[in-house]
């Protein structure tokens, strides 16, 4: 099984662009997630999602947009692309809400230049 | 606002040592996971404990989750270099997970 799928892995983005970052799981898990990982610091979540048209605001949603249209499927979507947002974002997902584990993507390297 | 504190940040020790990891919030969390993540990839998850004052055991890493459910603590015993990695602490408030500032161990020959 794939789990959790990532891509790109790598992107650079000029300030002001726009991209979606992509989020796919085939483990019919209803909870989807999003972090960001900065340097020296842990996992912040970003959005995240109970099931299929249902999503909810993290910790630092801002500058940031998700859509939850089926089961598999979590993209998350930069906006006017800031310094700022240069980090390495996880997708997770989770059968049910805790204490279930999460299975983590490998993530995607965002550099905004 | 940083929920979970864990200690120490880095922790350069010899194959053999025995360490302890600490992961502590003035929150009070209905579960809490540890997770190890390598270079490029993702978190993936070691332990879950749930009950104040709970014990489990992976082999040589040893979890405990404080009684009043707000901290914990992950010890290793004859550290191995492929123990080498970040580890995170997580706390479920809710449906979410709250991840700790993360330690990160090098273990060397």
């Amino acid at each position: 099984n794939a789990g959790v799928t990532q891509t790109p892995k790598f992107r650079i983005l000029k300030i002001g662009q726009s991209m979606t970052l992509q989020c796919t799981q085939d483990m019919n898990h209803n909870y989807m997630y999003w972090y960001r990982q900065d340097p020296g610091m842990g996992l912040k979540l970003i959005y995240y999602s109970v099931g299929a048209g249902i999503t909810d605001k993290g910790e630092v949603p801002n500058g940031y947009n998700v859509s939850r249209s089926t089961t598999e499927d979590f993209p998350l979507r930069l906006e006017l692309a800031a310094p700022s947002q240069t980090s390495v974002y996880f997708c997770a997902s989770s059968p049910r809400g805790t204490p279930i584990g999460y299975t983590f993507g490998s993530g995607t390297r965002l550099t905004v230049v | 606002t940083q929920l979970l504190e864990q200690s120490p940040q880095f922790l350069s020790i010899q194959e053999g040592e025995n360490l302890t990891v600490y992961c502590n919030s003035s929150s009070v969390f209905s579960s809490l996971q540890w997770y190890r993540q390598e270079p490029g990839e993702g978190p993936v998850l070691l332990v879950t404990v749930v009950t104040g004052g709970e014990v489990k055991k992976l082999k040589r890493l040893t979890f405990q989750f404080g009684d009043a459910r707000k901290d914990s603590s992950l010890h290793i015993t004859a550290a191995q270099p492929g123990d080498t990695g970040l580890y995170l602490c997580a706390g479920a408030i809710g449906n979410k997970l709250i991840f700790g500032t993360g330690t990160l161990l090098a273990v060397q020959p």
